[in-house]
């Protein structure tokens, strides 16, 4: 039973570029949250989406971010015209919805922008 | 609002017990997590509470007190492995967690 992928693992970026992390969830999973880290911080909760909706985007900044989780394929975090505050670790969670609701995390995409 | 607090850094020797505090203040409760993380690695996911007691689970256990607003995680038998950060989370609502800022453990020989 594979676990929550994310892809790519290491992304660089020269400010003004576009990012595009993906994420699969865990299979069985229908709920993906998405976290911002930055070194020596906690995870900061950014978005939570279920398959072709946003539940709570309340973490995600106004500007130039955006996700989606499609009918088919994986959950994609957005991040327009980047800037170097925008470096950091990216993680994606996926849960099923049920019981204790478990989050499990994906290795993370590392973004680091120039 | 919403606040976790946890400490920043704790040390412990190997073969030790060494108890991580948690307090919390949050609109909502719907479950605590602890979750470990090595440095450059995803959380990986080590307990979950959501009534008040004690859970075990080999060489871990965690604690919880609504009423207190407070959880502890609590390593017997420490290993040099067991060197991560330990993070406490807090359900706030349906399915939003918070993440506190984590303690980095440090074991020594």
């Amino acid at each position: 039973n594979a676990g929550v992928m994310q892809n790519p693992r290491h992304l660089v970026r020269r400010r003004g570029q576009e990012a595009r992390l993906r994420c699969s969830p865990m299979k069985g999973h229908s709920h993906v949250y998405w976290y911002r880290q930055l070194p020596e911080e906690g995870l900061k909760f950014m978005v939570y989406l279920q398959k072709e909706n946003i539940i709570d985007e309340s973490g995600m900044p106004k500007e130039r971010f955006s996700a989606e989780f499609p009918k088919e394929g994986p959950s994609i975090l957005r991040i327009q015209q980047v800037v170097r505050g925008d470096s950091a670790a990216y993680f994606c969670a996926s849960s099923s919805g049920t019981g204790t609701d478990t989050q499990y995390f994906g290795p993370g995409t590392r973004l680091t922008v120039l | 609002g919403q606040n976790i607090d946890q400490p920043t850094e704790m040390t412990a020797t190997e073969g030790a017990i060494v108890q991580i505090n948690c307090t919390y203040q949050t609109s909502g409760f719907n479950g605590l997590f602890w979750y470990q993380q090595h440095a450059g690695e995803a959380p990986t996911f080590l307990s979950y509470n959501v009534l008040d007691g004690l859970e075990e689970k080999g060489r871990f256990s965690s604690f919880l007190s609504r009423s207190k607003g407070y959880s502890y995680l609590l390593l017997k038998e420490l290993q040099m492995k067991d060197s991560a950060s330990y993070l406490c989370a807090v359900r706030d609502g349906a399915s939003k967690i918070i993440f506190g800022s984590g303690t980095r453990l440090s074991i020594r020989p």
